[in-house]
């Protein structure tokens, strides 16, 4: 089956500790993008990668990292340094590197800071 | 940059009445609007999108309908069943130059009664 996986599906953090979410594609999409999810605000972008070894920052990146070390991976960092981490994480790709073409998500990982 | 509004944010219909959820988008240059539908504790997934050049494209029971000139486009679900009931969100977003973004709106949470 091709589709994009994230783990953990849920995640609980001490304040002080960074967190590192996985995503992984399996559809050979050059695009891959990490959004934050929180109720009543919609879909934000906080990086994008158009090509490997090479990714952007978008609206929220501060207290975030990401790496694109090979095509099918994009995994996020939530440092320390994000001020309000709890909230629902999803990765997505596709395979246009434009923004005019469908977005396939993964199921999304819940991040909660204890 | 790009700004998109959604209304309205919450939207309770009977099982098979119609339901319509619009959306603005601020600008002139964007020509894809996607329409995303989410589940409980799920990725998003594109369910119909639509392009500038076109006024209205119609899937089954969904349908969009843009009007450019007024910056708006709209959802249309007809015969409505309950596995309709989930949050939809519009997008929006332009081609070329260096834009990689798709602008969300804030989300419907769609509700079909039984």
């Amino acid at each position: 089956d091709g589709g994009i996986t994230q783990s953990p599906k849920y995640l609980f953090r001490k304040e002080g500790q960074n967190v590192t979410l996985s995503c992984e594609q399996n559809l050979n999409h050059d695009a891959m993008y990490w959004y934050r999810q929180d109720p009543g605000q919609g879909l934000r972008l906080i990086y994008y990668s158009q090509i490997v070894n090479d990714f952007q920052k978008g609206d929220i990146a501060e207290g975030y990292s990401v790496s694109r070390e090979k095509k099918e991976s994009f995994p996020l960092t939530v440092t320390s340094a994000q001020k309000n981490p709890t909230a629902f994480y999803l990765c997505a790709s596709s395979r246009d590197r434009g923004a005019t073409g469908e977005l396939f998500f993964g199921e999304g990982s819940r991040l909660t800071v204890l | 940059g790009e700004n998109v509004e959604q209304h309205p944010s919450t939207l309770s219909v009977q099982e098979g009445d119609s339901a319509v959820i619009k959306c603005t988008y601020s600008d002139s240059a964007s020509n894809y609007f996607p329409w995303y539908k989410q589940e409980l504790g799920k990725g998003p997934q594109l369910i119909i999108d639509i392009r500038s050049n076109v006024g209205e494209k119609k899937d089954q029971r969904i349908a969009v309908t843009l009007n450019k000139t007024a910056k708006h486009f709209s959802l249309h679900i007809t015969e409505t069943q309950p596995e309709d009931s989930a949050v939809y969100f519009c997008a929006a977003s332009k081609s070329g130059g260096s834009n990689y973004k798709l602008t969300f709106g804030k989300g419907t949470l769609l509700t079909v009664n039984p």
